[in-house]
């Protein structure tokens, strides 16, 4: 039973090209993440949201911005894609403040490529 | 600011041989988390761990947060290739934020 659905596996996009990562999640969690993984540098936050129409700067939004205008739904816009966004995209939700104690649940990732 | 340094960074074990990984924080820990990431995948809760001293097991899977609270130990025993993947301890940066450690890539010989 997938509870965070993130729209592609895997996205073969060009350079300056405007790119959508979509993201769903269905378990009711004000929390939603965006993170780019690499290999040696782990998980990086890009932004996070803890609100409909609130949103976050993480530790790397440079480049992107994100959009949460419903509660289950979160998207991840690369304005102009460049190879060095060429990673996996992982998806997370939360509730607020860890409650139930159930951590992140995560996407199945998207890996992009930027040529 | 709070860090999560995991060890080691791979590990190559014979199939029913027991590991351990081990994360450690800069900070003290108000809530360890461990997941596990096939592969190419998302990754997948495993346990939570929030008492210092406290012991969770799941399946062959046991995690234990130490008394001080910062450091966790993830121990597998008897270990088969579908305990391959790539391993994470996650803990809370403050109210919203999420810290992950660097993780450690299992593979397990058949």
């Amino acid at each position: 039973d997938v509870k965070v659905t993130q729209s592609s596996r895997y996205l073969v996009k060009r350079t300056g090209e405007k790119v959508f990562l979509e993201c769903v999640q269905d378990m009711d969690h004000e929390n939603m993440f965006w993170y780019r993984q690499d290999p040696g540098l782990g998980l990086r936050l890009i932004y996070f949201s803890y609100d409909v129409k609130m949103k976050e700067k993480g530790d790397i939004p440079e480049g992107y911005s994100v959009s949460r205008e419903k509660k289950e739904r979160f998207s991840l816009i690369l304005e102009s894609a460049s190879t060095n966004q060429t990673s996996m995209y992982l998806c997370a939700s939360s509730f607020m403040g860890g409650r139930k104690g159930i951590g992140y649940t995560f996407g199945s990732g998207t890996r992009l490529t930027v040529v | 600011s709070q860090e999560l340094e995991q060890s080691p960074q791979s590990l190559i074990v014979q199939e029913g041989k027991n590991l351990t990984i081990n994360c450690t924080s800069s900070k003290t820990l108000y809530g360890l988390y461990w997941y596990k990431q096939k592969y190419g995948e998302g990754l997948i809760f495993l346990m939570m761990l929030q008492k210092g001293g406290e012991e969770k097991s799941h399946e062959k899977i046991t995690a234990k947060l130490d008394e001080k609270k910062q450091q966790s130990s993830l121990h597998i025993t008897a270990s088969q290739p579908s305990h391959a993947g790539i391993y994470l301890c996650g803990a809370h940066s403050g109210t919203y934020k999420y810290i992950f450690g660097t993780g450690t890539r299992l593979k397990v010989l058949a």
